[in-house]
């Protein structure tokens, strides 16, 4: 079955940097993208960016554009987030999902999330 | 810039209807932007029921329905039960490989 298992909670300081992972199963990684997704606490779904599995192609929200790269290591079935520049607003649970940039590619997969604390 | 618009809530008695919207502050929504709709409860992963305006999604009862009326996208829930109550998010597709999500909905079933 499709599976997407995302890394552990992390805490970081203002101005660090967080690389969170979703491992992939289940299926043929390059044949979907991977669309990462945070929620603040107390807040709504953000959609931050997508990336191609196949041609390694992202695009980011404008609102995080400069501080963060999606990257796919097509030999582990992983695709990775990188948030640069943390500030107490990057406090979120971070969930990925098997989905195209508009979610339009078939059935979607989500990951169980992660917690990324950013604490001084 | 533009924002994608949601009710803030929704109250529906047992086994109504209840129409959900998505709209935009700028223009009308179209199929051109493939209206996806999630469903959230607290502490969980999103879970998608409808993509491409109006695909359900495997295993998503047929009383989730979605549509374009007029100038949003809609999202209705016939014969709501119990387990409904959520906070459903649209998704609209803004072109350049980027998304937007609404602002959600919190239903109440009551």
């Amino acid at each position: 079955q499709v599976q997407l298992v995302q890394s552990g909670a992390e805490v970081k300081k203002p101005g660090a940097s967080v690389r969170v992972s979703c491992k992939t199963s289940g299926y043929t990684f390059t044949n979907y993208d991977i669309t990462w997704v945070r929620q603040a606490p107390g807040q709504g779904l953000e959609w931050m960016g997508w990336i191609s599995t196949y041609h390694g192609h992202s695009a980011y929200a404008r609102k995080i554009q400069g501080r963060v790269t999606m990257t796919a290591d097509t030999s582990t079935s992983t695709a990775y987030l990188e948030l640069r520049g943390l500030t107490f607003d990057d406090t979120a649970v971070y969930y990925c999902a098997r989905a195209d940039s508009h979610f339009d590619s078939g059935e979607v997969h989500w990951g169980q999330g992660t917690l990324v604390t950013v604490s001084s | 810039q533009t924002v994608v618009t949601q009710e803030p809530s929704f109250s529906v008695s047992p086994g109504g209807t209840v129409t959900l919207t998505c709209g935009l502050t700028s223009g009308s929504v179209s199929t051109t932007y493939f209206p996806s709709w999630h469903q959230q409860t607290p502490g969980q992963p999103p879970r998608t029921l409808i993509y491409g305006t109006n695909t359900r999604s495997s295993g998503v009862p047929d009383r989730f329905s979605g549509s374009i009326l007029g100038n949003k996208a809609a999202l209705t829930i016939t014969g709501a039960q119990a387990d409904d109550e959520s906070d459903y998010y649209c998704v609209l597709y803004m072109g350049s490989g980027i998304s937007v999500f609404g602002t959600g909905t919190k239903v109440t079933v009551l």
